[in-house]
């Protein structure tokens, strides 16, 4: 599978777990976008990497939310001591050229509930 | 905010019928982009036009961008019942290639 894949599909947390999201990008693919989706909204920006660099994470709440995207292994997105809130489908998707302004390809996303 | 507004919000049409969906940003642009996404799954890419032009197609999926009005639709020719999903528009604005969607059109086409 050439795809964007994330995993887990499904993740279930109770307040104040730790939340780790992981997004493996479409081969080639060295630039990463997370998106949060809410129930009946649409996606809203996040946080945008490269290897091993973020380069935009104005999307970022200031608190509890990280992202990586090391030189190995998958970008993750991580949330610390979750609340319920929190709760909402998290979107990965990969681009092959530098900033972008080109289509990206989306995973399937995680999405996140927490009790 | 820079997020676009869809309207309508929800559209019912019956197989082989068109549907037009619109789509208005507040913001200049480096290209808009339409995206399908089916329920539960992620978004699929459907077609991007850039600031200077003005149509593309691309199958049954014609795109219109007026940058004057800042606005654009999607149509949809002899739909299918296949087509039933939530269609979004999203633009593109930074120098990164963050996407800024908006909310939405959920389009059910009857058999």
């Amino acid at each position: 599978n050439a795809g964007v894949m994330q995993n887990p599909r499904h993740l279930v947390r109770r307040r104040g777990q730790e939340a780790r999201l992981r997004c493996s990008p479409m081969k080639g693919h060295s630039h990463v976008y997370w998106y949060r989706q809410l129930p009946e909204e649409g996606l809203k920006f996040m946080v945008y990497l490269q290897k091993e660099n973020i380069i935009d994470e104005s999307g970022m709440p200031k608190e509890r939310f990280s992202a990586e995207f090391p030189k190995e292994g998958p970008s993750i997105l991580r949330i610390q001591q979750v609340v319920r809130g929190d709760s909402a489908a998290y979107f990965c998707a990969s681009s092959p050229v530098d900033g972008g302004h080109q289509p990206q390809h989306f995973g399937d996303g995680t999405r996140l509930s927490i009790l | 905010s820079q997020q676009g507004e869809e309207d309508p919000q929800a559209l019912s049409i019956q197989e082989g019928e068109n549907a037009t969906m619109n789509c208005s940003y507040k913001t200049s642009i480096n290209n808009l982009q339409w995206y399908r996404q089916n329920s539960g799954r992620g978004l699929v890419h459907l077609i991007l036009i850039r600031s200077n032009e003005r149509e593309k197609h691309s199958g049954r999926l014609r795109v219109t961008l007026d940058t004057s009005k800042k606005s654009s639709s999607l149509l949809i020719t002899a739909s299918r019942a296949a087509d039933t999903a939530s269609y979004f528009c999203a633009t593109d604005w930074s120098n990164t290639g963050k996407l800024i969607f908006g909310q939405g059109t959920t389009l059910q086409v009857k058999p």
